[in-house]
């Protein structure tokens, strides 16, 4: 099956800007999309469809794919983004299976 | 307002039986797929299998296949995960979510302790 990889931890400090990266092969053809879990709470949807934001999304929240990698990216880090952040997409052998990444712990320093 | 509201923590003890719900409102309950999530502690999402109510239709995870069963209620727009003999190892918390574009909608997890 279809497998994403995320870097463990990326840290910034803030007012800084965040990425953090999905790898899969040739995940720029899929479609990506990103939540974000914080302690004790249920994961919640903040990029959907590569570059889409739900409503009630800051406009801090941005997404790209392309080539073998997708990119969350996190403009003016606030210490309230400090959360785990997941990458999603379809599974290529069947639309209706669900890829997840392992998951990317976001510290702001 | 669409809401996904999951039955309360359960502690059973290894070989015993559970069935853990999920009650959708808000929407169409019958016309999208619901999931379920595994997140064991201090570990990421695992996507365990899914099931449309409107005709139960029900795939699983190779990872899963055999090990749980979902089933659904469309007349009480509730969704089910059930495990017939459970092992430690199935502690956990468990999460239903709505297939739509994305995941768009997360029920607030059932925390699943096995322990003897």
């Amino acid at each position: 099956s279809y497998v994403l990889t995320q870097p463990p931890s990326v840290s910034v400090a803030p007012g800084k800007t965040a990425r953090i990266t999905c790898g899969g092969n040739n995940i720029g053809s899929k479609s990506v999309h990103w939540y974000q879990q914080k302690p004790g709470q249920a994961p919640v949807l903040v990029i959907y469809y590569d570059s889409d934001r739900p409503s009630g999304i800051p406009e801090r929240f941005s997404g790209s794919n392309s080539g073998n990698t997708a990119t969350l990216t996190i403009s003016r880090v606030e210490a309230g983004d400090e959360a785990d952040y997941y990458c999603q997409v379809w599974d290529s052998s069947s639309d209706l299976h669900w890829v997840f990444g392992g998951g990317t712990k976001l510290t702001v320093l | 307002e669409v809401q996904l509201v999951q039955s309360g923590a359960e502690v059973k003890k290894p070989g015993e039986s559970l069935k853990i719900s999920c009650k959708g409102s808000g929407y169409s309950f019958t016309s999208y797929w619901i999931g379920w999530v595994r997140q064991m502690p201090g570990k990421g999402l695992e996507w365990m299998g899914i099931i449309y109510p409107g005709d139960s239709d029900t795939r699983y995870s190779p990872s899963f296949q055999g090990q749980v069963t979902i089933s659904a209620d469309k007349s009480i727009s509730t969704a089910y995960l059930q495990w017939s003999s459970l092992k430690a190892s199935d502690t956990a918390m468990y999460y239903c979510a709505r297939r739509n574009t994305a995941i768009d909608y997360w029920g607030q997890g059932t925390l699943v302790t096995v322990s003897s």
